[in-house]
């Protein structure tokens, strides 16, 4: 069973602090995600990785930064939080390759809800 | 445009109906489409897929694709409370999912 586990369900923070979010995946995944949730607006992806130290921008990048020094972990940065960064973060994996569905099907983890004050 | 449209809903059906759940898109290039659903304070679930056009039947859930008109659907048979979640339709595009809105569906007892 792949497993993704993100390092907090819950988090409050105050406006400039600097943010960590940290995602696991115990699969040996190529490829991991971060994107952000909000109501009517759907899963929008902000970065992806799709090897150790690579990341790609993805829709919606502006006030994040990613790390993966390695495999298995994905973080998401934000450098300056703001209140319009209060949303449900989820983290996904999948295996790669561009081979459709069997290796491009995404696991995601259970989110972590931030709520910036 | 959204390179996928999905309507937000929410829509409530009781017990036992027919669930219609519909996504338009726009880029012709797409080849598999993905349904995933996801309950409440969970994470998105991958529920099934399908290749092209046609149709893929599993259990009490059917996807459609129709790429003439670029229209996806998800039907569920025979709706159970427990299907009360939302569901996200979600071509796949090279290696990443494009998803839509999500539609939030509550069928009550």
């Amino acid at each position: 069973d792949v497993k993704v586990t993100q390092s907090s369900r819950y988090l409050v923070k105050r406006t400039g602090e600097k943010v960590f979010l940290e995602c696991v995946q115990d699969m040996d995944h190529e490829n991991m995600f971060w994107y952000r949730q909000d109501p009517g607006l759907g899963l929008r992806l902000i970065y992806f990785s799709y090897d150790v130290k690579m990341k790609e921008k993805g829709d919606i990048p502006e006030g994040y930064s990613v790390s993966r020094e390695k495999k298995e972990r994905f973080s998401l940065i934000l450098e300056s939080a703001s209140t319009n960064q209060t949303s449900m973060y989820l983290c996904a994996s999948s295996l790669g390759q561009a081979g459709g569905p069997s290796t491009d099907t995404q696991y995601f983890g259970p989110g972590t809800r931030l709520t910036v004050l | 445009q959204k390179e996928v449209e999905q309507d937000p809903g929410p829509l409530s059906v009781p017990e036992g109906a027919i669930v219609s759940l519909n996504c338009t898109y726009s880029n012709s290039a797409f080849q598999y489409f993905m349904w995933y659903r996801q309950y409440s304070r969970k994470g998105p679930e991958l529920l099934m897929y399908t290749y092209s056009s046609g149709n893929k039947e599993d259990g009490r859930f059917t996807a459609q694709v129709d790429k003439s008109s670029k229209y996806i659907s998800l039907f569920i048979r025979d709706s159970q409370p427990s299907d009360s979640a939302t569901y996200l339709c979600a071509p796949l595009g090279g290696n990443k999912l494009i998803f839509g809105a999500g539609t939030r569906l509550a069928v009550h007892p």
